[in-house]
């Protein structure tokens, strides 16, 4: 039972454009959702999180937006910058800080 | 953000040897910390919650016979993959979590190649 899909494995991307990932989960007990980057060999960083609460958080050049009703959740990029590629995983969690389920992850590649 | 450091970032074993990995949170106390594996191509995968002075909770498949989780301080989580098999070969990470913060922090990953 996958809770956490990430459909599209791969994005390609022209600089300064936006970069557009998606994200859906089934666990409608989750009450925060996180986007995480990862590089290769490397362990994932933090990008931005959003509260079940909440529809859209932005920070910077990202913006994660939530739909509820559809359990989906989105994450812009906005310009788009070829430091941006990378993997991305989205992940969900509940009352249990840090526990997380991650979807597959998309590769995103931000092309000069 | 917080620190998470993870040791080493990459190592290989014989096959029926024994690996540890050590999961270390430098400037902050973690009560949890979480172990994931990530095969190849695919999502983190969790194997178990660390919990601090207590038995490590091991997510159905994991075989925590296996994979001995130690949490003996608020700052340290060790993993050893026991009788190591090439199937093991994975990449594992761990992260830790500091009260009140919903993002988890991630160490850096270990690459275990098993030959």
């Amino acid at each position: 039972d996958q809770q956490v899909k990430q459909n599209s494995p791969s994005l390609s991307v022209q600089e300064g454009r936006i970069s557009i990932l998606n994200c859906d989960y089934t666990n409608s007990m989750f009450d925060y959702f996180l986007w995480y980057k990862k590089y290769p060999a490397e362990g994932p960083t933090f990008l931005i999180s959003i509260s079940s609460i909440k529809d859209k958080n932005e920070d910077g050049r990202f913006t994660v937006f939530l739909n509820k009703s559809a359990k989906h959740l989105s994450l812009h990029i906005v310009p788009s910058q070829p430091g941006d590629s990378a993997v991305y995983f989205c992940g969900g969690g509940g009352t249990s800080y840090g526990k997380l389920t991650f979807g597959q992850g998309t590769i995103l590649t931000v092309h000069p | 953000g917080a620190v998470v450091s993870q040791h080493p970032s990459w190592v290989i074993c014989k096959s029926g040897t024994s690996v540890k990995i050590e999961c270390r949170s430098l400037d902050f106390q973690a009560t949890t910390m979480f172990w994931y594996r990530q095969f190849p191509k695919q999502s983190l995968m969790l194997m178990a919650t660390s919990n601090e002075g207590s038995k490590a909770t091991y997510e159905q498949g994991v075989e925590k016979d296996k994979f001995l989780i130690n949490h003996a301080s608020l700052t340290l989580s060790t993993l050893t993959v026991t009788s190591a098999h090439p199937e093991d070969s994975s990449f594992y990470i761990c992260s830790a979590t500091v009260y009140a913060y919903t993002e988890a922090f991630f160490g850096q990953g270990t690459r275990l190649t098993v030959v």
